[in-house]
């Protein structure tokens, strides 16, 4: 069965302290991870996925399949980066459905 | 860019009736989704569809169905709606290589 835990609900860091959120999987085949953010009110959108390996907005994200992780990363957090960020998963190409964390609320303080 | 929006965008209604949120795709995409996304639970697929009239349940499918008659189209029913029900709606299409591209939601609150 494919799982995606994400084990904090909530984050909180100052701003230009580095940002780790948490992913892990469970997935016994090559699986194809990413990461969503949702700003307040607005729609999901797609941050990152791990087969493209580019960063967006100074997020990183790297699939460790030793670990079943996929931790999203910044160095420097900005206020902007307040948000819902979910880790999904696909079972591979052409599986074409996806599976949510539950999602971590990362709050930055100023 | 795809085109993708949701109506209605909020919506109040008691519990017992029936409800239709329509999801509308301006592209030709053949993969849609109905998600649900409750605090504590992420974001879950209550239903999807791979082509006209081809629809298949996701998580948590009880107490909704779908209907897709036109390719642009992708229409949720509560068929006799609950407070268990009251939560944001999310339509999504698969726009490449697994990746979803997700509606501006529907704010269902059933009283």
């Amino acid at each position: 069965a494919q799982r995606v835990t994400q084990p904090e609900k909530l984050l909180s860091v100052f701003k230009g302290a580095p940002v780790e959120l948490k992913c892990n999987y469970s997935y016994s085949g090559s699986p194809e991870l990413f990461w969503y953010v949702q700003y307040s009110r607005q729609r999901l959108q797609l941050l990152l996925r791990h087969i493209s390996r580019e960063s967006i907005k100074g997020f990183t994200a790297d699939l460790n399949k030793g670990e079943t992780s996929f931790h999203l990363k910044k160095p420097f957090a900005q206020e902007e980066d307040s948000a819902m960020y979910y880790c999904a998963l696909s079972g591979g190409p052409g599986a074409q459905k996806l599976v949510f964390g539950q999602g971590t609320r990362l709050t930055i303080n100023p | 860019d795809a085109g993708i929006t949701q109506s209605p965008r909020h919506k109040v209604t008691e519990t017992g009736t029936p409800v239709t949120l329509r999801c509308h795709q301006t592209e030709n995409h053949r993969y849609m989704y109905w998600y649900r996304q409750d605090p504590g639970h992420g974001l879950r697929l209550i239903h999807y569809s791979y082509g006209v009239k081809d629809t298949d349940k996701g998580e948590v499918s009880d107490g909704y169905s779908v209907s897709r008659s036109k390719t642009e189209d992708f229409l949720l029913t509560l068929e006799s709606a609950t407070s268990s029900q009251t939560s944001v709606y999310f339509c999504a299409i698969s726009i490449r290589d697994n990746e979803q591209f997700f509606g501006p939601g529907t704010r269902l609150t059933v009283l």
